[in-house]
């Protein structure tokens, strides 16, 4: 079974650039979500997509980040303008069970930013 | 909503020697808890979890932890480490009703030496 894909692994920008993470869900998973993990710390929420519908968005700056899942597959995460703050790996996740709490996510190995 | 509290960042530790890295948690309501690790340039693993039932859970690769209501804690323990345990390994907790989000500590870094 293939995991979750993302792309890009790496990514450096300067501040106020703009930047896209593109996330591959395991096939059939209904449940898609977004992390920041800043380092030194554990991972955070952004953002939980239920198929193409958003459940949880409480802890995305909206100002400047959004995110969107294509037909309930594929999902694009985006930042602009980037700040300093941003540098970060972003992780996503999926699930097959509907609710999230947990039980059984599978997550990918994430996107490594640097903002300059 | 809950958190979680992973009292050490880093725990150094002979290779063979048993190792306790601790969690704690708040939450008003019931919960599920959970043991991730993340080797390097990896993404988080389930290593084990506790929705219900028995206290003492079994994870992979040798590892358990015990649920302790009364002192709200979810350690994670094992009898003999090996150099290929070297990784982070984070604890996270999430409410039992709803959409209930994961909530993540801030991780302890196990380093196993020979």
């Amino acid at each position: 079974e293939a995991g979750v894909a993302q792309s890009p692994r790496y990514k450096i920008i300067e501040k106020r650039q703009s930047v896209a993470f593109w996330c591959n869900p395991i096939s059939g998973h209904a449940t898609l979500y977004w992390y920041q993990q800043i380092l030194g710390q554990g991972p955070k929420l952004l953002i939980q997509f239920q198929n193409n519908g958003v459940v949880d968005d409480s802890q995305l700056p909206k100002d400047r980040f959004s995110a969107e899942r294509l037909k309930g597959v594929d999902s694009t995460l985006k930042i602009q303008p980037a700040k300093l703050e941003d540098s970060a790996v972003y992780l996503c996740a999926s699930s097959p069970k509907i609710g999230g709490r947990g039980e059984k996510l599978f997550f990918g190995s994430g996107t490594q930013l640097s903002v300059l | 909503a809950q958190s979680v509290t992973q009292l050490d960042s880093q725990v150094p530790v002979f290779e063979e020697a048993p190792v306790e890295l601790r969690c704690n948690y708040s939450s008003s309501v019931s919960v599920y808890l959970f043991w991730y690790v993340q080797y390097p340039n990896q993404g988080l693993q389930l290593l084990l979890k506790y929705l219900s039932g028995s206290t003492l859970v079994k994870g992979i690769n040798g590892f358990e932890a015990e649920f302790n209501k009364s002192q709200t804690s979810f350690h994670l323990r094992k009898p003999s480490v090996h150099i290929s345990d070297t990784a982070e390994y984070f604890c996270a907790v999430s409410g039992v009703t709803g959409f209930q989000k994961l909530v993540f500590g801030t991780g302890t870094r196990l380093l196993v030496s020979p």
